[in-house]
């Protein structure tokens, strides 16, 4: 069965750290990855979209690889900030354009001073 | 542009009740999704509606049901509350299929507590 895999465990950095956060993926052949950040009481928020066929996208602070032969995606924070603490969570979205989002369980970020 | 409006934020009921959550999408958006988020299974797709129609399912009971009207607005009814049905109900709008991107805009969300 299909199966996305971050985290459980909570990551704690030092505030100018680069973050690295990983999703891997079984038995699926996503489109695209998303990234999305999810604050406590609110709903995530989309950051970055990655296509199948690119390596790696920038946005910011922010960057996205996409290793589709490691079925994995890392999401990295450089210059990390308290403000950046949240929890962080990729989907899955299959071919075709009905398609629904699979999401990951989410890694919990937490950036000290 | 006025984000994705869920009511109610919060709801108490006890098991055997039945529950309607409320989604108004972000104006222009077609496409409406609900998701149950637990600590345990973490954000699970129940449906999506297009056009007011059904275009995909979750693996959910058929106590969970949907629908959307005309106006892209979506309602989540869950029939026959059980205890494991607590969680944070979350919906989503997005323009449509845009290729095959399927960009989510979540609201707040409902938080569902059945006693």
């Amino acid at each position: 069965s299909q199966k996305i895999e971050q985290n459980s465990e909570a990551l704690n950095i030092q505030e100018g750290k680069t973050a690295t956060l990983t999703c891997n993926y079984t038995n699926y052949s996503p489109a695209y990855l998303q990234w999305y950040r999810q604050d406590p009481g609110r709903g995530p928020v989309f950051l970055l979209l990655i296509r199948e066929n690119e390596k790696e996208k920038r946005k910011e602070r922010l960057k996205v690889t996409f290793d589709t032969t490691l079925k994995q995606s890392l999401f990295h924070i450089t210059a990390s900030q308290p403000a950046d603490s949240a929890t962080y969570l990729c989907a899955l979205v299959p071919p075709g354009t009905a398609s629904k989002l699979t999401f990951g369980t989410g890694t919990r970020l937490q950036v000290t001073l | 542009k006025a984000g994705v409006t869920q009511t109610p934020r919060y709801l108490i009921k006890t098991r055997g009740q039945q529950v309607t959550l409320s989604c108004s999408p972000i104006s222009g958006h077609r496409s409406v999704s609900w998701y149950q988020q637990t600590p345990g299974q973490g954000l699970q797709f129940l449906f999506e509606y297009f056009s007011e129609t059904q275009r995909n399912k979750g693996n959910f009971p058929g106590r969970f049901s949907g629908r959307q009207f005309s106006n892209s607005r979506s309602e989540m009814n869950v029939s026959t509350l059980e205890l494991g049905d607590s969680a944070l109900y979350l919906c989503a709008s997005s323009l449509g299929p845009q290729g095959g991107k399927n960009i989510q805009y979540f609201g707040a969300g409902t938080r569902l507590s059945v006693l």
